[in-house]
């Protein structure tokens, strides 16, 4: 199957410092990639689509000023966490489309912010 | 809006017994269903997908789910629940305008005892 590849796996940053998470489609083209949110014990949540080339969607109640995405080419987005605080800690999960069949997911990045 | 229910919030189960997770999705169209699986600190897997067509699902590692329109349900089953299947399960739904942007359930966690 096709190969999300998310960078880094786990990241410790101080608070009021920034944070770049990024998605790799190692395999396949994606001109769209997805980014999730998941708290400890909790569901995943859609924060915001990210399409190549242009701007990002971000899903009610995700601040796009604090959550910057960059789809640059067809195989890479970027989401930097912008002047992170401690309750931005979290999982951040990338995925990407293929085939448009289903989407794979990245093995995921844990933020903590000290 | 589409939703995704999981009722079960922890599952128990011996080993050798047989799983049944499940899943009550909102919908007004024809879903698009998927049933992924986490280990902890890990991205998600796709276990099996339901698209069109025959509503039993046969998945990796011996799953199976049963798509029923009249109970808007895709319960996911496996006949004997082997010790390395202890891991969190999303029921997914993919929202109207692509296969691959996702609404998930709250997630249910197996765990099995020997």
């Amino acid at each position: 199957g096709a190969v999300v590849s998310q960078h880094p796996s786990w990241v410790i940053c101080k608070s009021g410092t920034s944070v770049k998470i990024e998605c790799r489609s190692l395999d396949f083209q994606a001109t769209t990639m997805f980014w999730y949110r998941q708290f400890p014990k909790q569901s995943l949540m859609l924060m915001a689509t990210s399409n190549e080339g242009s701007k990002a969607t971000y899903e009610q109640g995700v601040e796009k000023d604090k959550f910057l995405i960059n789809h640059a080419s067809l195989t890479l987005s970027t989401l930097t966490v912008t002047s992170a605080h401690p309750e931005d800690s979290s999982f951040y999960i990338c995925s990407a489309g293929h085939g448009n069949t289903e989407a794979f997911f990245g093995q995921g990045t844990r933020l903590t912010v000290v | 809006a589409q939703s995704v229910t999981q009722p079960d919030i922890h599952i128990t189960v011996s080993e050798g017994a047989s799983l049944e997770l499940r899943c009550n999705y909102s919908y007004g169209a024809t879903p698009y269903l998927f049933w992924y699986v986490q280990s902890p600190g890990q991205g998600l897997q796709l276990l099996l997908k339901y698209f069109s067509g025959d509503t039993l699902v046969q998945g990796i590692k011996g799953f199976e789910a049963e798509f029923k329109r009249s109970q808007s349900s895709f319960n996911l089953r496996k006949p004997s629940v082997h010790w390395s299947d202890a891991a969190e399960y999303f029921c997914a739904v993919a929202l109207s305008g692509g296969y691959n942007k996702l609404i998930f359930g709250a997630g249910t966690r197996l765990a099995v005892h020997p």
